[in-house]
């Protein structure tokens, strides 16, 4: 069965203060893994796919990373705006479902 | 471009009443189409999923049920409501066919079962 983990939790930094998010998974095969953005009450949002380990994607003041075991979400002199809850999602090869973890609450404080 | 539509957005119902939400895609055709619930505290969990008109898998044994009647739209339906049902449901849609298609949702339903 596939699994992922994130950690910490909950993230609380000063406007500026770069950080990484960690996302741990184990699957079958893997797919791909996505990551998302939520904000309170929406839906989330798609940020990126990685598809295979060394894999990098930027999107603004996000980075994220892909190795064989775990995928790190970077953010660079963050802004209120980016607080949001960060989720992660692994594809196997079997199915068409994405498994996801429960997210890092990341708070960004001005 | 394509857009996803879920209503209502906010529904309280009492136990052991039925339940209907009903979502719709646009912009896009033969999509996959999805319901996760989210928990508080908790990931998001796949309830079902369709790859075509009629074609629903079960992910999760419950008393939920979904119906796909026509090609871009989902329906989530419950006979008779637990507490254990409250939560935010979540449509979300994949192209069929395309290798690693993200999933893109729609704005969720907050469900409260009093």
């Amino acid at each position: 069965e596939d699994q992922v983990t994130q950690s910490p939790e909950a993230l609380r930094l000063q406007e500026g203060e770069s950080s990484s998010l960690n996302c741990s998974y184990t699957v079958s095969g893997l797919r791909g893994l996505f990551w998302y953005r939520q904000d309170p009450g929406k839906g989330p949002e798609f940020l990126f796919t990685l598809y295979s380990a060394g894999e990098e994607k930027e999107k603004e003041r996000l980075k994220a990373t892909l190795t064989k075991k775990e995928s790190f979400l970077h953010i660079t002199a963050p802004k209120p705006e980016d607080s949001a809850t960060y989720l992660c999602a692994v594809r196997n090869f079997g199915n068409e479902k994405l498994t996801f973890g429960t997210g890092t609450r990341l708070t960004i404080i001005p | 471009s394509q857009t996803i539509h879920q209503w209502p957005a906010t529904l309280v119902q009492p136990v052991g009443s039925p339940l209907s939400l009903e979502c719709t895609v646009e912009g896009t055709s033969n999509p996959n189409l999805y319901w996760y619930r989210q928990a508080a505290g908790r990931g998001l969990q796949l309830l079902f999923y369709s790859v075509g008109i009629g074609q629903i898998s079960s992910e999760v044994p419950q008393n939920l049920s979904a119906s796909r009647p026509q090609d871009r739209q989902f329906i989530l339906s419950s006979k008779k409501l637990l507490l254990s049902d409250s939560g935010f449901y979540l449509c979300a849609w994949s192209v069929r066919g395309l290798y690693n298609s993200p999933l893109h949702f729609g704005n969720g339903t907050r469900l409260t079962v009093t």
